[in-house]
């Protein structure tokens, strides 16, 4: 069966330093890949996707994620983190159908 | 413009009440979505719909029907309310092709 993994229930990173989220997915295949950002009180934003090719791939507000079939991974990172970016992060996996498979996230604390 | 909209965004009622939530996306996506997402911020699948046909039922209870009365359109009515259904829930579209959702800004449904 599928899953996605995110080790990280929180992480606390300094405003200004650098970030990665990790996410770690069990499939068969190359599945297709996400990340979204849910800010407290609102729904789930599309942060960046990867179907295939370029393994590192752009996204909204800064982010880039990398796709690495061997690590069975596709962390998400950003070179400096702004106090906006406190969030719940989602990696999610679809394989192609109607039904796409969320880790549990990783909330991201902010510091001063 | 809203893409996905819901509706109400806060719900307080009490067990054994029955209630509904809509939501409505203007994006001209062929599937729609139900998630429930609880107080740990786990997201569960409920139920997908495309071109109005059911097509996900993740082994919810009967007490929860979904509707769909056209593409634009899927509400979820919820009957005899339980404690255990308090939870934040997400209506959410897509292409089938596509596979990246986009997520209403949720119901907050309390039960006491």
């Amino acid at each position: 069966a599928q899953s996605v993994t995110q080790p990280d229930i929180h992480i606390t990173v300094s405003e200004g330093a650098s970030l990665e989220l990790r996410c770690n997915y069990s499939y068969g295949a190359t599945p297709y890949l996400f990340w979204y950002v849910q800010s407290p009180g609102q729904g789930l934003q599309l942060l960046l996707k990867y179907f295939s090719g370029d393994t590192l791939v752009q996204g909204i507000k800064g982010f880039e994620a990398e796709f690495k079939r061997s690590q069975s991974s596709f962390n998400l990172r950003k070179p400096s983190v702004h106090w906006s970016d406190a969030a719940e992060y989602f990696c999610a996996l679809n394989t192609g159908g109607f039904k796409t498979i969320f880790g549990a996230g990783t909330r991201l604390f902010v510091k001063a | 413009d809203t893409a996905v909209s819901q509706t109400p965004k806060y719900l307080v009622t009490q067990m054994g009440n029955d209630k509904s939530i809509k939501c409505e996306q203007n994006l001209g996506h062929d599937t729609m979505y139900w998630y429930k997402q609880d107080s740990k911020k786990f997201l569960k699948i409920m139920f997908s719909y495309n071109n109005k046909e059911l097509i996900i039922n993740e082994t919810v209870p009967n007490r929860f029907s979904p509707k769909s009365p056209d593409k634009a359109h899927l509400n979820l009515h919820i009957n005899s309310l339980e404690l255990g259904d308090s939870a934040v829930y997400f209506c959410a579209s897509s292409q089938p092709t596509e596979y990246e959702q986009y997520f209403g800004p949720g119901t907050r449904l309390t039960v006491t």
